[in-house]
């Protein structure tokens, strides 16, 4: 099964604080994302990346920064961390062919004081 | 650009009793997927079941079946006999057909919050 791996299960940071959350896949998948869940909210897209050093926004990018150095590694950053980014970032990973769908990391719950 | 309604924020349902989540959702393409996810307490997000919109045959994975409407734009689950271990948020999403680029995005409801009492 393919694994995807969040390095962190909880964080909390101070505001103004650079903060790296970070997301590896054990397959070889080109596909990556960053979510954020919050409440009454669902899932909503930060970034993703189609391929190595390739990186598009999605709905909400504002505040944060990706990069994917490595095809396996897809890491989320917020460059100065501010309360409203309290949440929990979930990283996926995508399937393609014929068994399309996503795998999903167990999620970074990231506290902003 | 699509989206994903998910109308009930909260159900509930008793062990072995059958109960029924809705997902509508709006677009204009033709070919995409539509996928079922579970996220129990414990944060990992699981995969239900996933329907192509070509296929007019619902999908089936064992007690969770789908009611697929491509007219209507509906999409609900069905589950049967249903476990505590069912006690969830389940989330509905829309994916266009295609792979790389923006085409694997997936687009999320907002969820529904599962209860299955004892």
């Amino acid at each position: 099964d393919v694994k995807v791996t969040q390095s962190s299960r909880y964080l909390v940071k101070r505001t103004g604080e650079k903060v790296f959350l970070e997301c590896v896949q054990d397959m070889d998948h080109e596909n990556m994302f960053w979510y954020r869940q919050d409440p009454g909210l669902g899932l909503r897209l930060i970034y993703f990346s189609y391929d190595v050093k390739m990186k598009e926004k999605g709905d909400i990018p504002e505040g944060y920064s990706v990069s994917r150095e490595k095809k396996e590694r897809f890491s989320l950053i917020l460059e100065s961390a501010s309360t409203n980014q309290t949440s929990m970032y979930l990283c996926a990973s995508l399937l393609g062919g014929l068994d399309y769908g996503y795998t999903f990391g167990s999620g970074t719950r990231l506290t902003v004081v | 650009a699509q989206t994903v309604t998910q109308s009930q924020p909260e159900m509930s349902v008793q062990e072995a009793e059958t109960v029924t989540l809705s997902c509508t959702y709006d677009t204009s393409e033709n070919n995409y997927y539509l996928f079922w996810y579970k996220q129990p307490p414990s944060r990992q997000m699981i995969l239900v079941i996933r329907q192509e919109a070509y296929k007019q045959q619902n999908a089936t994975e064992n007690r969770f079946s789908v009611n697929f409407q491509k007219a209507a734009k509906s999409f609900s689950l069905k589950i049967s006999d249903s476990q505590l271990g069912d006690t969830a948020m389940y989330f509905c999403a829309f994916m266009k057909h295609g792979y790389g680029g923006s085409q694997g995005n997936l687009i999320f409801g907002k969820g529904t919050k599962l209860s299955v009492k004892p």
